[in-house]
């Protein structure tokens, strides 16, 4: 089974709809990210979180929130969708002791 | 913010052909990661490499800190290389955040 897991991996909604990305993780690690990837882009940062309790934006927050509902689970959320949020978006994980992120298999998004 | 910087932007190799991806950014980073996106999408762990050099089978990557540049060998490439690379790295005191180069698009062909 994958340490990383995103929920739906495809979704394709209308403007104006609320939607939310599930991050699911067993690798048991604190920290935890959400990315986009735009095409022919690198991946940035929207927001990110250390555990439950801190919840930090990154540097393309708006538009966005999140939820950590648990140490395994960390949830995106578009409170109005607009067609520029149409998207690649990743969830990533790291421990507090380790090097590298990991990421998961990414949520595509078209928002019509 | 740091910059990241990859070069080349695209790239076209014959299977069996070697290559150097390079990637330099601006600052001073603890952390520096190389990825590989297939073609599916997914963002695969090549390594994690803030200085130094590492080698995995074909693979093998080289950060110079001082001079702030990163390479990634590609030896013997094969179709299944194909897809983008990217390097990600963070600054000390910046919780692990990452920040991509826009990557290399690797084409392999037969």
């Amino acid at each position: 089974d994958a340490d990383v897991t995103q929920t739906p991996r495809n979704r394709i909604t209308k403007t104006g709809k609320r939607i939310m990305l599930e991050c699911s993780q067993t690798k048991g690690h604190d920290r935890m990210y959400w990315y986009r990837q735009d095409p022919g882009l690198g991946l940035r940062l929207i927001y990110y979180s250390f555990d439950v309790k801190d919840i930090n934006k990154g540097e393309i927050s708006d538009g966005y929130s999140v939820s950590r509902q648990a140490q395994a689970k960390f949830s995106l959320s578009l409170e109005s969708a607009i067609p520029n949020q149409t998207a690649l978006y990743f969830c990533a994980t790291k421990d507090r002791g380790g090097d590298e992120q990991f990421f998961g298999p990414g949520t595509r998004l078209t928002v019509l | 913010g740091i910059q990241v910087e990859q070069s080349p932007p695209d790239l076209i190799l014959q299977e069996g052909a070697n290559s150097t991806l390079r990637c330099n950014f601006s600052d001073s980073v603890n952390n520096l990661q190389w990825f590989h996106q297939n073609p599916w999408g997914q963002l695969i762990n090549l390594f994690y490499i803030p200085s130094g050099t590492k080698q995995n089978g074909r693979l093998s990557a080289t950060t110079v800190a001082t001079e702030r540049y990163s390479l990634l060998y590609i030896s013997s490439s094969q179709t299944t290389d194909s897809g983008v690379y990217f390097c990600a790295v963070s600054l000390t005191g910046t919780a692990s955040k990452l920040t991509f180069g826009t990557g290399t698009r690797l084409q392999v062909t037969l």
